[in-house]
């Protein structure tokens, strides 16, 4: 049973548009963690969330941990090619579990 | 310098064959990991090591094996490959298990039984 559920699961926009991506679950975390895979490599870590209500920014990445730690959501300001890239959210369990996933497509 | 490196990078094999699939970390870090990732994306937990012991273990058939000749490196062999064992296979580390500071991934093997 996964915990995780991320919509949408596909996201196609086209460059400088903005959008916001999420990670849903009826659990509470003491933390959730958000990666970015891009084609041919493995997932690279991009934020770590831990207080609910947390927002954590990287440069055009917003991170938001919901109140009640069950949620959170990746906004993309002005999203580039370059943030080309399948996003996952993941709480660890003794191991690190991930979502299913959005797979995110920039076009030129 | 790779922090964590796993090769090969691609493994086309038949069915039936045995394969292993090696991996090192030159991170320092304490608990090694295996993934699979299937067709759809999704990335699912096989074994973690800790100093050298088993610590999970999912329903993963016992046709695989991880092994660890040290802390730096965790191997997944697999016997009687079946068609169903196509994938991308990732190995992991990190610091320790509840690590707040994420899992570090291999760039994967793509594994094709033909």
């Amino acid at each position: 049973t996964q915990l995780l559920e991320q919509s949408p699961q596909f996201l196609s926009i086209q460059e400088g548009e903005n959008l916001t991506v999420y990670c849903n679950s009826s659990s509470v975390f003491s933390s959730l963690q958000w990666y970015r895979q891009e084609p041919g490599e493995g997932p690279v870590l991009l934020v770590t969330v831990v207080t609910g209500g947390e927002v954590k920014k990287l440069k055009r990445l917003t991170f938001q941990f919901g109140d009640a730690r069950k949620d959170s959501s990746l906004h993309i300001t002005a999203a580039q090619p370059g943030d080309t890239g399948l996003y996952l959210c993941a709480y660890n369990n003794n191991d690190m579990r991930f979502g299913a996933g959005t797979r995110l497509t920039v076009k030129p | 310098d790779t922090a964590v490196s796993q090769t090969p990078k691609y493994l086309v094999t038949q069915m039936g064959n045995d394969k292993s699939i090696k991996c090192e970390q030159n991170l320092g870090h304490d608990t090694m990991y295996w993934y699979k990732q299937d067709s759809k994306k999704f990335l699912k937990i096989m074994f973690s090591y800790n100093n050298k012991e088993l610590i999970i273990n999912e329903t993963v058939p016992n046709r695989f094996s991880p092994k660890s000749p040290d802390k730096a490196h965790l191997n997944l062999h697999i016997n009687s490959l079946e068609l169903g064992d196509s994938a991308v296979y990732f190995c992991a580390s990190s610091q320790a298990s509840l690590s707040l500071y994420g899992y570090t991934f291999g760039s994967g093997t793509r594994l094709t039984v033909v």
